[in-house]
């Protein structure tokens, strides 16, 4: 069964305090993997998709990478405006490897920046 | 243009009403999703549509009736709901609903905020 496993559950840095966020998964074949942010009360909005390990994306201050096993969202010098939950998704696979659209999700980082 | 909508944002209903949540996105996405999201807890995935059929259905109870009238429009029908089923309700497109190879990433609607009296 995939599974999507997010560290910590909640993060607490003052301005400017770097910081990783962690997203360990276990699948049989990934075939992708995505970040997203969500403010309170708000949907999901698309951070990044990574699809094998080495890969590399950055959108400000913020940087995504991904290993055979884990991906890690880096937040350099993070704002007060950088505070929200986290959330990264794979793909959930048939035993043929093929994704009929289903995410499965981690539970989240709750990220608050503190001025 | 980049945008899925929902309307309304936010739906008060009681227990015997029947009501209905609305998305639309203009991306030309050939699928399209339904989320259930309760507080603290990661979106919950309900139906999803591939070339405006039904494929997948989450064991989703008949109370909710899902609809996509065409390749822009998704609706929820809702009826005689129960107060657990109070929730922020996510819709969501993209491109293609699978590959066999990379999957494409979702969309998010800003979703609408459900309370069930």
């Amino acid at each position: 069964e995939d599974q999507v496993t997010q560290s910590p559950e909640a993060l607490r840095l003052q301005e400017g305090e770097s910081s990783s966020l962690n997203c360990s998964y276990t699948v049989s074949g990934l075939r992708g993997l995505f970040w997203y942010r969500q403010d309170p009360g708000k949907g999901p909005e698309f951070l990044f998709t990574l699809y094998s390990a080495g890969e590399e994306k950055e959108k400000e201050r913020l940087k995504a990478t991904l290993t055979k096993k884990e991906s890690f969202l880096h937040i350099t010098a993070p704002k007060p405006e950088d505070s929200a939950t986290y959330l990264c998704a794979v793909p959930t696979t048939n035993a043929g490897g093929t994704s009929y659209g289903k995410l499965t999700f981690g539970q989240g980082t709750i990220l608050t920046v503190h001025p | 243009d980049t945008e899925v909508t929902q309307t309304p944002k936010h739906l008060v209903m009681g227990m015997t009403n029947k009501k209905s949540l609305k998305c639309e996105q203009h991306m030309g996405h050939r699928a399209m999703y339904w989320y259930k999201q309760k507080a603290k807890k990661p979106p919950e995935l309900m139906f999803v549509y591939s070339y405006e059929k039904l494929s997948i259905n989450e064991s989703v109870p008949s109370r909710f009736s899902p609809e996509c009238p065409n390749s822009s429009l998704l609706n929820l029908h809702l009826h005689a709901l129960q107060p657990e089923d109070s929730a922020l309700y996510l819709c969501a497109s993209s491109l293609y609903p699978w590959t066999s190879g990379g999957v494409n990433e979702q969309f998010f609607g800003p979703g609408t905020r459900l309370t069930v009296l």
